[in-house]
């Protein structure tokens, strides 16, 4: 069965430093990774999908997420925080209609 | 590109009474629905899909219930609601056919607080 996990549940990073987020999957074919950020009492938007093609994908609001089949991993990246950024971070995966997973999420707190 | 729409934003309602939480969809037709709820500090858990009209699966059991009743409305209900059902509600579409599929998009989210 397909798992998602984020390993961290509280991150927090001054403004400006480099930010990676971990996220490790479980599933039985090639899959469907997202990132999602939701910030409080919002809905989640997504930040940016991985289905085939180069791992390394790009995503709005300056992040990244690299695709490593041999790790199982997706993690997210972003190379200088802004105060902005301090949310809470949901990985998930998935391919067919409706066995997407999400993970249990990652709050990021951003120090001036 | 596509709406997501629920309403009422936030809900306080007593131990025992009725819900009706509602989502609509603008921008596609046909999409796949989903109702989610996400707890305080967890992750979100699947509570029901509909991929058409009146097709409605349940990933939980409990006692909510989930109706489909157009192509781009969908509605959460309960007859008596419990504590255990607080919550952040949310709903989500996807849009099958097209190049930007299995992806979804989620509304802005319904908060719930049953005392």
């Amino acid at each position: 069965a397909q798992s998602v996990t984020q390993p961290d549940i509280h991150i927090t990073v001054s403004e400006g430093a480099s930010l990676e987020l971990r996220c490790n999957y479980s599933y039985g074919a090639t899959p469907y990774l997202f990132w999602y950020v939701q910030s409080p009492g919002q809905g989640l938007q997504l930040l940016l999908k991985y289905f085939s093609g180069d791992t390394l994908v790009q995503g709005i609001k300056g992040f990244e997420a690299e695709f490593k089949r041999s790790q199982s991993s997706f993690n997210l990246r972003k190379p200088s925080v802004h105060w902005s950024d301090a949310a809470e971070y949901f990985c998930a995966v998935g391919r067919n209609n409706n066995d997407m997973r999400f993970g249990a999420g990652t709050r990021l707190t951003v120090k001036p | 590109s596509q709406t997501i729409h629920q309403w009422p934003a936030t809900l306080v309602q007593p131990v025992g009474s009725p819900l009706s939480l509602e989502c609509t969809v603008e921008g596609t037709s046909n999409p796949n629905l989903y109702w989610y709820r996400q707890a305080a500090g967890r992750g979100l858990q699947l509570l029901f899909y509909s991929v058409g009209i009146g097709q409605i699966s349940s990933e939980v059991p409990q006692n909510l219930s989930a109706s489909r009743p157009q192509d781009r409305q969908f509605i959460l209900s309960s007859k008596k609601l419990l504590l255990s059902d607080s919550g952040f509600y949310l709903c989500a579409a996807k849009t099958i056919g097209e190049w930007d599929t299995d992806t979804q998009y989620f509304g802005p989210g319904t908060r719930l607080t049953v005392l």
